[in-house]
């Protein structure tokens, strides 16, 4: 079945850049998209890539996208401790539902 | 300012009650969803609206019943045949179902005591 795979944890030193990275299963997905979760908050839409693009920048943000390998990476340059938080990779599934990944909880080092 | 609001952002349940969670947006979006979020998890589709009058089962409905009366409204009242209810709420909305944007509200932590 569809599934998207990320690691629980990445942690990074204050100023460095943080590359998050996902996998997931759906080789019809449209959408793939980042969401940025803090303590106890809701789910933010960070950004998101069409499928037939390769990469999408946005600020400090940068988004790279691998169909061949089904692979989607989130890198932060400049990583600050605002950005510490739970990233969420979702890809849009075949049956018009979200399917999500477990999170990655991006600890920032001083 | 458009946005989705849930409230209470938190809620005590004791075993054996049902309790409600409130979901209203102002974005104008035709459907909504409910998710389900335990700790190193991701999130988890409990039940969707395409439109007013209408939703579906999501991938885990037992014990979790809603409403879509209004396109504004999707209340989830959880059950007591819920065995373990305990978690994080998350309400969404999309302007269709399909893979749209999906803006979220804050939350709702339920506590079952």
């Amino acid at each position: 079945g569809e599934d998207v795979e990320q690691s629980l944890f990445l942690s990074v030193r204050e100023g460095d850049s943080s590359v998050i990275n996902c996998t997931y299963t759906d080789s019809s997905s449209t959408y793939l998209y980042w969401y940025k979760q803090e303590p106890g908050a809701g789910l933010q839409l960070l950004t998101y890539i069409f499928s037939n693009m390769d990469m999408k920048q946005d600020q400090r943000l940068t988004v790279l996208l691998n169909k061949k390998d089904k692979h989607l990476s989130l890198r932060i340059a400049d990583t600050q401790t605002g950005d510490s938080a739970i990233y969420f990779c979702a890809e849009g599934g075949s049956n018009y539902q979200l399917i999500w990944g477990a999170g990655t909880k991006l600890i920032i080092k001083p | 300012d458009g946005g989705i609001t849930q409230s209470p952002k938190y809620l005590f349940r004791k075993e054996g009650q049902n309790v409600t969670l409130s979901c209203e947006q102002n974005l104008n979006h035709d459907a909504m969803y409910w998710y389900r979020q335990d700790p190193g998890q991701g999130l988890r589709l409990i039940y969707y609206s395409q439109i007013v009058n209408d939703f579906q089962k999501g991938d885990i409905a037992e014990g979790y019943s809603v409403s879509r009366e209004k396109k504004e409204s999707f209340p989830l009242t959880v059950t007591s045949a819920q065995k373990n209810p305990t978690a994080f709420y998350l309400c969404a909305s999309s302007a269709r179902l399909s893979t749209d944007t999906q803006y979220f509200g804050p939350g709702t932590r339920l506590t079952v005591l």
